[in-house]
């Protein structure tokens, strides 16, 4: 079972709005990401987390906060949004050490802020 | 110059068709390399991974050229259901990071 599950799927908030995505993986892989992609773009790195430690930021603004509760868990808490963060919001997962470290994605959170 | 290079397309072929698209990256220390594909407002999902010595999976073919730094993909006998994007990845040595090409849209007609 290659799955990754994500909720909401879709989700509007107001910009003083606080809200939270989260995504779930029970294939026991070890680093989990966030991803960024806008329309007719490629998906933009955000976050990794390996071993429920936070790996990589790839300089995200504050209002974009992450946590791994545990190895199967990632959540992406979102606060003071700005139009403009409107995107596709995707969380994969791999498992750390494999050579061809496959990332396997989930269907998105497809977030609108006004 | 971007770390992984795309024709964004459109490629508009008929079925039954081949076509080949062509991917180009710049960090020579790019260890693995996959082709993703992304239906219109879904998830990538795995079409392949590319090994040095080439690979097939039914239709499609995968080349890797280290030296030029170059891969391909390769879809004989196109299919209506193949019109998707499809998206060049690369990934580097000892990091975690996938890079995305922009990857090449591809339209199959009737």
């Amino acid at each position: 079972d290659t799955e990754v599950t994500q909720t909401p799927k879709h989700l509007v908030m107001g910009m003083t709005n606080k809200k939270s995505l989260k995504c779930e993986q029970h294939m026991g892989h070890r680093a989990m990401y966030w991803y960024k992609q806008k329309a007719k773009k490629p998906p933009e790195l955000m976050f990794v987390y390996s071993y429920e430690k936070l790996s990589i930021n790839e300089s995200v603004p504050s209002r974009f906060s992450p946590e791994c509760p545990n190895s199967s868990l990632l959540n992406l808490h979102l606060h003071a949004l700005q139009p403009e963060d409107s995107a596709l919001y995707l969380c994969a997962s791999s498992q750390w050490g494999q050579e061809e470290e496959t990332q396997y994605f989930g269907p998105g959170t497809r977030l609108l802020v006004l | 110059r971007k770390e992984v290079e795309q024709d964004p397309g459109p490629f508009n072929v008929p079925e039954g068709a081949t076509v080949a698209f062509n991917c180009t990256y710049s960090n020579s220390a790019s260890q693995s390399f996959f082709w993703y594909r992304q239906d219109c407002r879904k998830e990538p999902k795995l079409l392949m991974s590319v090994y040095s010595s080439g690979n097939e999976d039914g239709r499609f073919t995968a080349q890797l050229n280290r030296a030029s730094q170059y891969i391909s993909l390769l879809i004989r006998d196109s299919k209506l259901s193949d019109s998707a994007t499809y998206l060049c990845v690369v990934k580097v040595y000892n990091t975690d990071k996938l890079i995305f090409g922009t990857g090449t849209r591809l339209q199959v007609f009737p």
